[in-house]
């Protein structure tokens, strides 16, 4: 019930192109959903999030998509960069517990 | 200031040694959260204080205590550690846990026991 569901494993993508990760839900409590990204060494970082009455929100070269009905949500990076090879975890908190439970990592790395 | 420190950076410990770890921030955060990440694994988490009270333990072994002396500061204190427990620690910070409020991680201390 708390579990989400994360993919790719891992990702290659060529400079200026698209990378897209996919993730999916059982848990209806869900209620807020955001996307963190982790270099090697570091803590993660929030990059973007959504809540579940919105169906896409865009920052920068950042958009999530969420399907409801579906419960899944995606995160594309339109014209993808070296610097943004790092590890990317989607996440969803409980509208009950208060906590995030996160997906289990894609592995971006974005060739020059 | 929008930072979350953690210290030590890197831990070596035995397994009958007591050691803690500890995490500040100065945002005016009411929560404070502790993950543990192993390698290539997401974030899991172990305990969230919510105005310096324990609001969640994720049945997490006795051998891990946490404290929170006040709203800034967190600690984990650890005794009697398995091999198993070998991760990186991650303190995060929010606003609040009832709302929409970004959680602020820090870079995390590095454990490895012996």
């Amino acid at each position: 019930q708390q579990q989400v569901k994360q993919s790719p494993q891992s990702l290659i993508v060529q400079k200026g192109g698209i990378s897209i990760i996919n993730c999916a839900y059982e848990n209806t409590a869900f209620d807020y959903f955001p996307w963190y990204q982790q270099f090697p060494g570091k803590g993660p970082a929030l990059l973007i999030a959504i809540r579940p009455d919105v169906s896409e929100k865009k920052e920068g070269r950042f958009t999530i998509s969420f399907n409801k009905s579906a419960k899944q949500f995606s995160l594309h990076i339109m014209d993808s960069q070296p610097g943004d090879s790092a590890t990317y975890f989607c996440a969803a908190r409980d509208t009950g517990r208060r906590a995030l439970t996160f997906g289990s990592g894609t592995r971006l790395q974005v060739q020059p | 200031d929008t930072e979350v420190t953690q210290t030590p950076k890197h831990l070596v410990m035995g397994m009958t040694n007591k050691k803690s770890l500890k995490c500040e921030q100065h945002m005016g955060h009411r929560a404070m959260y502790w993950y543990k990440q192993k390698a290539k694994k997401p974030p899991e988490l172990m305990f969230v204080y919510s105005y310096e009270k324990l609001s969640i333990n994720e049945s997490v072994p006795s051998r891990f205590s946490p404290e929170c002396p006040n709203s800034s500061l967190l600690n984990l204190h650890l005794h009697a550690l398995q091999p198993e427990d070998s991760a990186l620690y991650l303190c995060a910070s929010s606003l609040g846990t009832s709302g929409y409020y970004e959680q602020f991680f820090g870079p995390g201390t590095r454990l490895t026991v012996l």
